[in-house]
């Protein structure tokens, strides 16, 4: 099984600063076929469900502002939200999508101070 | 608009089972694979089990593979999660959700119904 390893598992900042999250993953996610990243990120606010922000690394769903910004390959990836707002305070979780079992990292809490 | 509506959970002692149903809207659910994961009260998300479209596929987590059973019933909109000798750890949100083509993520989450298994 593809292990998931998410830092850090809380952090605490102001509104408009940078935050970066990362996952590392105990195998290489890149796929020799297409040569792209199976990583996927979501947020999950209080008391919602999960919604997903990015996959294949470093591609943004419809709607998800450009703040949100993934990046990285092979094991290492990162989710940087540039300029933080309120309305960011939530879990966030890496996934991986490269193969089953289907594995998520253990989530990192983001504060707004 | 995708909806993914789940029913079927509740207040369940430690060994029986339990059914959860999720009604899908909004897409042709005969053309996407399904999901059930789960999320323990404040704690982490954990994939469950995947249908293909067909039921021709299906993978478990490990930890439930033989316990729990993943099905769908395409005439319905109907996915379903079977839960049997269910255990205290169990205790979860259980969100339905549906596959994100052409990858295995996660595009669209049901708001989750609640398994407690207690005494």
């Amino acid at each position: 099984d593809i292990v998931v390893t998410q830092s850090p598992s809380s952090l605490a900042v102001s509104a408009g600063e940078t935050v970066t999250i990362n996952c590392k993953s105990s195998q290489s996610l890149l796929s020799s076929v297409n040569q792209k990243n199976y990583l996927a990120w979501y947020q999950q606010k209080p008391g919602q469900s999960p919604k997903l922000l990015i996959s294949l690394a470093s591609t943004r769903e419809s709607g998800v502002p450009d703040r949100f910004i993934g990046s990285g390959s092979g094991t290492d990836f990162t989710l940087t939200i540039s300029s933080v707002q309120a309305e960011d305070l939530a879990d966030y979780y890496c996934q991986q999508h490269y193969s089953f079992p289907l594995t998520f990292g253990s989530g990192t809490k983001l504060e707004i101070k | 608009e995708v909806q993914l509506v789940e029913s079927g959970g509740g207040l369940v002692q430690p060994g029986r089972s339990l059914k959860l149903s999720c009604v899908a809207s909004g897409f042709t659910f005969s053309d996407y694979g399904m999901h059930w994961i789960r999320q323990a009260p404040g704690k982490g998300l954990e994939w469950v089990a995947y249908i293909s479209s067909s039921s021709g596929t299906i993978y478990y987590a490990d930890t439930m593979k033989g316990r729990f059973s993943i099905s769908r019933d395409n005439a319905k909109n109907t996915l379903y999660l079977q839960l049997s000798s269910l255990r205290s750890e169990d205790t979860a949100f259980y969100y339905c959700v549906r596959r994100g083509p052409p990858g295995f993520w996660f595009a669209y989450w049901g708001q989750g119904t609640l398994v407690t298994v207690s005494s």
